[in-house]
């Protein structure tokens, strides 16, 4: 069973649109914290999200925390091909312990 | 260098062999984590470090796997009688393992195929 669900699974989009990917858990969590990941390489953070109805914003790229701290969206502005990677979620819970989601593999076509 | 290290980079035994991975955290690096990812999936949990004790194993598949960081610096994870399902990338991670900032650095993977 997975602790965090992602969706959607796999979305393939043109450059210039718009997209944005959600996770979500029944499960509260300290934080969550999102990465992208590239063929062959180990996911590299994005971002930490904290606190309830928190966002933030990197670049192109828009991060919310949902209210109750069980769920996140991260939305991408005018997406491009550089963009396409593996999107993880991850929740952090006991400070230390986290666990990840199964990802969104997304890929922009220019 | 400064990040994590992974060896082998690249792994091929037979069913019913033992291998062992290995990970060098960032120095100084407190928390070290192991996980599998399978093709086109997420990282699986397998157990977590905090110094040389195991905060928490409850990832770990079967009594066939099992990982060890006795000085609290670099972690070996063990998988005997290998199975051709044990085949994936075995990610190494390490964090400085306080608070809800808490960053995972990964290295590269070890990928494991079992014929």
């Amino acid at each position: 069973t997975q602790l965090l669900e992602q969706s959607p699974q796999f979305l393939s989009i043109q450059e210039g649109e718009n997209l944005t990917v959600y996770c979500n858990s029944s499960s509260v969590f300290s934080s969550l914290q999102w990465y992208r990941q590239e063929p062959g390489e180990g996911p590299v953070l994005l971002v930490t999200v904290v606190t309830g109805g928190e966002v933030k914003k990197l670049k192109r790229l828009t991060f919310q925390f949902g209210d109750a701290r069980k769920d996140s969206s991260l939305h991408i502005t005018a997406a491009q091909p550089g963009d396409t990677g593996l999107y993880l979620c991850a929740g952090v819970y006991n400070n230390n312990d986290m666990r990840f989601g199964a990802g969104t593999r997304l890929t922009v076509k220019p | 260098g400064a990040g994590v290290s992974q060896t082998p980079s690249n792994k091929v035994t037979e069913k019913g062999k033992y291998v062992e991975l290995r990970c060098d955290p960032i120095s100084g690096h407190t928390a070290l984590y192991w996980y599998r990812q399978s093709l086109g999936q997420g990282p699986e949990f397998l157990i977590y470090f905090q110094g040389t004790g195991a905060a928490d194993d409850s990832g770990l598949p079967n009594d066939r796997f099992f990982a060890v960081r006795p000085e609290g610096s670099v972690s070996t994870l063990k998988i005997q009688r290998t199975e051709r399902g044990d085949s994936a990338v075995y990610l190494c991670a390490s964090s400085s393992g306080t608070g809800v900032y808490n960053e995972q650095f990964f290295g590269p993977g070890t990928r494991l195929t079992v014929l």
